[in-house]
């Protein structure tokens, strides 16, 4: 059974940095892309990054463009989001999803709150 | 950026009623490269359809999906209780975006 698991969410104050950690099991996690996905309170979703299977190819949205960088590690079946620059619009659940088309496994999600 | 509009914005039904939503771009999406989200509140959403019809396994064949170009169409065919909740269609051709939503309540 697939399984990502969020973590390092937490509060932080504007201009602040947080690292998003997302832990996989169940799956040969070196085989896919992965993605990390957004949604405010009370949004609706924002696709925020996406690396291959290799960490070669990286997408960002414009909105954390320069801010967050997405990395992983197959060895460890880790994927994260270094979070920098924090802003308060960044307050959201963070979600690591398995794919970069159609987003087939998601995790439970972690929420990062940005306020003074 | 391809921009989608969902509507309605919300739909308002019966349990064993047929739910049509609506995702239209602002330009044409490539090689049909549309997705189609339910989320449940408190839950992660769940992917539903892939590459505008195709339904992943274990996604009940009440769930279909069709269209091209900038239109899409995401029909459940007979609303079971477990089918209300939020919509969103996604676009993977150019860049990535979703749309804002669309809300299946009870009527």
């Amino acid at each position: 059974q697939v399984q990502l698991v969020e973590s390092g969410g937490g509060l932080v104050k504007p201009g602040g940095s947080l690292r998003l950690s997302c832990a996989a099991s169940g799956l040969t996690f070196s085989d896919y892309y992965m993605s990390w996905i957004r949604q405010a309170p009370g949004k609706g979703l924002e696709w925020v990054s996406y690396i291959d299977s290799g960490g070669g190819e990286i997408y960002y949205a414009d909105s954390v463009k320069g801010r967050f960088t997405i990395s992983r590690d197959n060895a460890k079946n880790s994927l994260y989001l270094q979070m920098n620059g924090l802003r308060a619009e960044d307050t959201a659940v963070y979600y690591c999803v398995r794919g970069h088309h159609g987003l087939e496994v998601w995790g439970q999600g972690t929420t990062v709150t940005v306020s003074s | 950026e391809i921009v989608l509009t969902q509507s309605p914005g919300t739909l308002s039904l019966s349990p064993g009623e047929r739910a049509t939503l609506s995702c239209r771009a602002s330009q044409s999406v490539s090689s049909n490269f549309l997705a189609w989200y339910q989320q449940k509140p408190g839950q992660a959403p769940r992917l539903l359809i892939y590459h505008a019809f195709n339904r992943p396994t274990g996604v009940p064949d009440r769930f279909s999906g069709s269209g091209s170009g900038t239109d899409f169409t995401l029909t459940i065919s007979r609303l079971e209780p477990e089918d209300f909740a939020v919509y969103y269609c996604q676009q993977y051709a150019t860049s990535r975006t979703f749309g804002q939503g669309t809300k299946v309540e009870v009527k």
